[in-house]
């Protein structure tokens, strides 16, 4: 069956130092990858996408994805945290073979920011 | 630019009622999905529609129907409400012909009592 597995429920990090949120996914062939993140009270922000090509993803708010094939991986990573950041993250997969775009989402990681 | 809008806020009914949420796409987008957030989950796909019509579907019961109207805009309905739907509804709509930009509104928070 297919699955997003965040293994992280939660993640504490110092402001100022770097983050990264793991995702591995079950898929049959490799899916389109996304990183969203959720404020309290407000919707799904895209970070980063990935559908081929440079396995180094660059987003927006300075995060980065690494699309790791051997390991079934989509790691996001920022070098430098700030308390802003604090939020839940949601990797999610799409088959490349759907023209609808169904999203499959992870459980979510929540990044709490310590001064 | 108005981005993806959903009404109301937040609901609260009691087991056995029915519920409607709404949701405004974002300008120029004429596809709309609706997910369903439980506590501490993460979103799971309900249903897409497109051009009026429901063109995939989740794993949900048959109490759960939409529409969507010729201005793109759609309607989630819940029928014989259980405790279990208590959850955040979210909307995201996007172009058709862009599969990965999907933008999401901030929900609305339904509760079953």
């Amino acid at each position: 069956a297919q699955s997003v597995t965040q293994p992280d429920i939660h993640i504490t990090v110092s402001e100022g130092a770097s983050l990264e949120l793991r995702c591995n996914y079950s898929y049959g062939a490799t899916p389109y990858l996304f990183w969203y993140v959720q404020s309290p009270g407000q919707g799904l922000q895209l970070l980063l996408k990935y559908f081929s090509g440079d396995t180094l993803v660059q987003g927006i708010k300075g995060f980065e994805a690494e699309f790791k094939r051997s390991q079934s991986s989509f790691n996001l990573r920022k070098p430098s945290v700030h308390w802003s950041d604090a939020a839940e993250y949601f990797c999610a997969v799409g088959s490349p073979t759907d023209s609808w775009g169904k999203l499959q989402f992870g459980a979510g990681t929540q990044v709490v920011v310590t001064p | 630019d108005a981005g993806v809008t959903q009404s109301p806020t937040h609901l609260i009914k009691t087991r056995g009622q029915q519920v409607t949420l709404r949701c405004s796409p974002k300008s120029g987008h004429d596809t709309v999905s609706w997910y369903q957030q439980a506590l501490g989950q993460g979103p799971q796909f309900i249903f897409q529609y497109y051009e009026e019509e429901e063109r995939q579907r989740g794993n949900f019961p048959d109490r759960f129907s939409g529409h969507q109207f010729p201005n793109y805009s759609s309607e989630l309905n819940v029928n014989a409400l259980l405790l279990g739907d208590s959850a955040l509804y979210l909307c995201a709509s996007s172009l058709l012909i862009s599969y990965n930009e999907q933008f999401f509104g901030p929900g609305t928070r339904l509760t079953v009592l």
